[in-house]
């Protein structure tokens, strides 16, 4: 079938410290993968996409490369800011439409 | 451009008695999506609506669990005979059409079952 997991959290962090937040999958077919962010008190959003292998998806300083061979759509970020504390959700998308979410990862971002 | 709006924001409600939630999606999205967030959980799916087609109903977790859409507007999740297991964020989600990928999120109506 088709799934996603994603590293459980929470993630606690210094101001300025690197992040990666692992995501791997399963899935016929071609799927598309996305990174979903909900900041605290907010709705879920969009953070960056990518629609076939060794696709690069970026927004806000984060990154994720869409990796077939090892079925991976790692988040990662340089220098992570205060502002990014939020929950971090790993999707794919089949063909068919569906798509299917991971548990969500919390980061903490300390000063 | 308004997004998608939900309603009730917050649900308590007792054991027993059904609730009826609210979507509305924005304007012109043909696809829409029911989504329940445990606490502690993922995102699990529900039910998607897509245009005029037959919805995919195949994440109800019940007979308990309906969902109706007008056209390309509003949906209502209802839940029967409602369950502490119940309680959760109840999510929905719209999208313009198909070959667009990105789903538009709702700020979610929290659901407290005593």
């Amino acid at each position: 079938g088709n799934s996603v997991t994603q590293m459980e959290g929470p993630v606690t962090l210094s101001e300025e410290a690197f992040l990666t937040i692992n995501c791997t999958y399963t899935a016929t077919g071609y799927p598309s993968l996305f990174w979903y962010v909900q900041y605290p008190g907010e709705g879920l959003q969009l953070l960056l996409k990518a629609t076939k292998a060794d696709d690069k998806g970026s927004n806000k300083g984060f990154e994720a490369t869409y990796r077939k061979e090892t079925t991976s759509f790692h988040l990662e970020k340089g220098s992570v800011q205060v502002s990014d504390s939020a929950v971090y959700f790993c999707a794919l998308r089949p063909q068919n439409n569906d798509m299917r979410f991971g548990a969500g990862t919390r980061l903490t971002v300390k000063p | 451009g308004a997004g998608v709006s939900q309603s009730p924001s917050n649900k308590v409600t007792e054991k027993g008695k059904d609730v009826e939630l609210r979507c509305d999606p924005i304007s012109g999205h043909t696809a829409l999506y029911w989504y329940r967030q445990r606490l502690g959980q993922g995102l699990e799916f529900l039910i998607y609506f897509q245009g005029n087609s037959a919805p995919d109903k195949s994440g109800l977790p019940s007979d308990r669990f309906s969902a109706e859409r007008t056209g390309e507007s509003v949906s209502t999740l209802t839940i029967q005979r409602t369950q502490q297991e119940d309680s959760a964020v109840y999510l929905c989600a719209s999208r313009e059409n198909r070959g667009q990928e990105t789903q538009y999120f709702g700020p979610g109506t929290r659901l407290l079952v005593l």
